[in-house]
């Protein structure tokens, strides 16, 4: 079955270091990933897209790398700060009618 | 620019009460989506609406109706709201259908008692 897997456990830093977040999934084969950041009682934000063809797309802080193969991608912040504590969530296109399939999310806390 | 709005903010129903949650966008998107979130399962896709006039079942329609009413509009209704509608509920738009990018309202939390 097609699943979409993200550490459900919260992960814990500190304030300087990378943080890094994985997203595993099986039985898709999506042309894009996405990464999205939620803040509690608010919607999903968008931050970055990387298609399948990408190993690598940057935005300031954040990279994201693509790896078909594998079946992964990771989501890196780097220098983290308090302010980027809040809920990650990765989705894909799904198999069927170019739908997005959201994983469960890992929440990050970034400790000054 | 609003981008997407959503009311009520909070609902409390009872079992068997009905009510419709609003959505709308002022992006000029073409599709509009309902989810709902629900701790540990993340976002599942209820109904969309690929363009005015088109709307289809996501994978948890079971219980829900859509109307898009207009371009700007996208209604989700519960006829019979049953406690395992407990949620939070995001309407999103996107500017196509398989878009890349899908911008998200700031939720309606449900509870049905």
């Amino acid at each position: 079955s097609q699943k979409i897997e993200q550490n459900s456990e919260a992960l814990n830093i500190q304030e300087g270091k990378t943080a890094t977040l994985t997203c595993n999934y099986t039985n898709y084969s999506p042309a894009y990933l996405q990464w999205y950041r939620q803040d509690p009682g608010r919607g999903p934000v968008f931050l970055l897209l990387i298609r399948e063809n990408e190993k690598e797309k940057r935005k300031e802080r954040l990279k994201v790398t693509f790896d078909t193969t594998l079946k992964q991608s990771l989501f890196h912040i780097t220098a983290s700060q308090p302010a980027d504590s809040a809920t990650y969530l990765c989705a894909l296109e799904g198999n069927a009618g170019n739908m997005l399939t959201f994983g469960g999310g890992t929440r990050l806390m970034v400790k000054p | 620019n609003a981008g997407v709005t959503q009311t009520p903010k909070f609902q409390v129903l009872k079992t068997g009460q009905s009510m419709t949650l609003q959505c709308a966008q002022d992006m000029n998107h073409n599709s509009m989506y309902w989810y709902r979130q629900d701790p540990g399962m993340g976002l599942r896709l209820i109904y969309y609406s690929a363009s005015e006039g088109t709307t289809d079942k996501g994978e948890v329609p079971n219980g829900y109706n859509v109307s898009r009413l207009n371009k700007r509009e996208f209604s989700l209704r519960l006829e019979s709201a049953a406690p395992s509608q407990t949620s939070v509920y995001f309407c999103a738009s996107s500017p196509r259908l398989g878009a890349e990018t899908q911008y998200f309202g700031p939720g309606t939390r449900l509870l049905v008692l």
